[in-house]
């Protein structure tokens, strides 16, 4: 049972454009989500996280929305860079103890240049 | 600081052989998680060790175990490896979570099994 999904396999969006990234959860339980990005041969780093009291957070050009509601999650990057190409895969945990991160299966963005 | 270092990097094994795997955490954080990473499956929760205890346990076979020391380290061992446990394995490290804003996990760059 895929707790997060994250339906697009791959997107590919030019350079300077938005690039929207989503992600879906089942889990009324879990209310803090992130969003990490992996290069080929290195591990996920983190990029962003959102707590469920927020509905969006924004860190210069990447900004993730989520509503509660509808249990959806995005990430914006405005404007689209080359070095932004990579897999990105969101995250999510309950807020209680010490629970572990479940991952959706990944989003491979190319930017075209 | 250094980061999260796993050992080895690429690792080529035969069916029914055991496999061992390492991971060094960054220094001071306690929590130790393990993940495998499939085509088409993300990233899929192994086991989780705090302070030398397992906490978490993910929905794979008996066959994947795992265990950490005092010093934080951890080690992940297969048995009797299938073709299917070719993946790349990733270790995260993180501080105990306390407050909401303190769960990142810090991965590392993975070993990469292939089973033949």
């Amino acid at each position: 049972d895929q707790q997060v999904k994250q339906n697009s396999p791959s997107l590919s969006v030019q350079e300077g454009r938005i690039s929207i990234l989503n992600c879906d959860y089942t889990n009324s339980m879990f209310d803090y989500f992130l969003w990490y990005k992996k290069y080929p041969a290195e591990g996920p780093t983190f990029l962003i996280s959102i707590s469920s009291i927020k509905d969006k957070n924004e860190d210069g050009r990447f900004t993730v929305f989520l509503n509660k509601s509808a249990k959806h999650l995005s990430l914006h990057i405005v404007p689209s860079q080359p070095g932004d190409s990579a897999v990105y895969f969101c995250a999510a945990r309950p807020n209680f103890g010490n629970e572990k991160l479940t991952f959706g299966t990944g989003t491979r963005l190319t930017i075209i240049p | 600081k250094a980061g999260v270092t796993q050992t080895p990097r690429y690792l080529i094994k035969t069916r029914g052989q055991q496999v061992t795997l390492s991971c060094s955490p960054i220094s001071g954080h306690r929590s130790v998680s393990w993940y495998q990473q499939t085509p088409g499956q993300g990233l899929q929760f192994l086991f989780e060790y705090f302070s030398e205890t397992q906490r978490n346990k993910g929905n794979f076979p008996g066959r994947f175990s795992g265990r950490q020391f005092s010093n934080s380290r951890s080690e992940m061992n297969v048995s009797t490896l299938e073709l299917g446990d070719s993946a790349l394995y990733l270790c995260a490290s993180s501080r105990r979570m306390t407050t909401i804003s303190d769960t990142e996990a810090f991965f590392g760059q993975g070993t990469r099994l292939t089973v033949v």
